[in-house]
């Protein structure tokens, strides 16, 4: 059971747009930057968003992150095949001392 | 460029430890946190802890405490993460990330490693 909620998994058409939710507390998203990471197939997970909403040097601008209240959500616009991967959200937990994840959510492009 | 190069695949007996390393390239390594995260089969991911590589000062995640010890070795830009006690259950694949910014702690990964894959099997 993950600190971080997030939905198993997220599919849309090539060409759409889709938001992938991360629902945490007040100890954790709630008074926390919050960051994303992206998950190809076989591969390490890679940074897409940090800072709630910024993207790192190379990340198109079809990825976007927001925060309101103890809720994250990354937007992805554009979808594209390659898109296909698991996406997570992280943040720090004041209670717990630690870095959480939320459980990942697997995005199919239909 | 930045990058994290991580020691190969490993199989442990129960009971037994497993040091894996991370050498850092393409930046001054004493400016950046680096972190361990792993990853079971089919999981999501879960912080282990973190190392100040200036200092050699250490956090480690609760669950972790008294069996991971995480190094490093300035003289050559490489992290360790050894993992004492191994069980069936840390059968993992484990990669380490550096911060991303040159100070404290901002608690954003990149990049990460490649992965080192820990299997615990009698």
């Amino acid at each position: 059971q993950s600190v971080l909620t997030q939905p198993p998994s997220v599919s849309a058409a090539p060409g759409q747009k889709v938001t992938i939710s991360c629902s945490g507390s007040s100890s954790n998203i709630g008074n926390n930057f919050v960051s994303w990471y992206q998950q190809l197939p076989g591969t390490a997970p890679k940074l897409l968003i940090y800072d709630n909403n910024k993207r790192p040097s190379g990340i198109p601008d079809r990825f976007s992150g927001s925060k309101s209240g103890t809720s994250a959500t990354l937007g992805i616009t554009g979808l594209q095949t390659g898109d296909e991967a698991d996406y997570y959200c992280g943040t720090w937990d004041s209670s717990l001392s630690a870095v959480v994840f939320g459980g990942g959510t697997k995005l199919t492009v239909l | 460029q930045v990058q994290l190069v991580q020691s190969g695949a490993e199989v442990k007996k129960p009971g037994a430890s497993v040091k894996v390393s991370c050498k850092a390239s393409g930046y001054t390594f004493i400016d950046y946190y680096m972190y361990w995260v792993r990853q079971a089969p089919g999981q999501g991911l879960e912080w282990m802890g973190w190392i100040n590589p200036n200092s050699g000062g250490t956090k480690y995640a609760q669950k972790f405490q008294g069996r991971v010890t995480m190094t490093r070795d300035t003289s050559i830009s490489t992290a360790y993460m050894e993992l004492s006690r191994l069980r069936s259950d840390d059968t993992a694949v484990y990669y380490c990330a550096r911060d991303g910014a040159i100070t404290g702690t901002t608690l954003w990964f990149d990049p990460w490693g490649q992965g080192t894959l820990v299997a615990v099997s009698s």
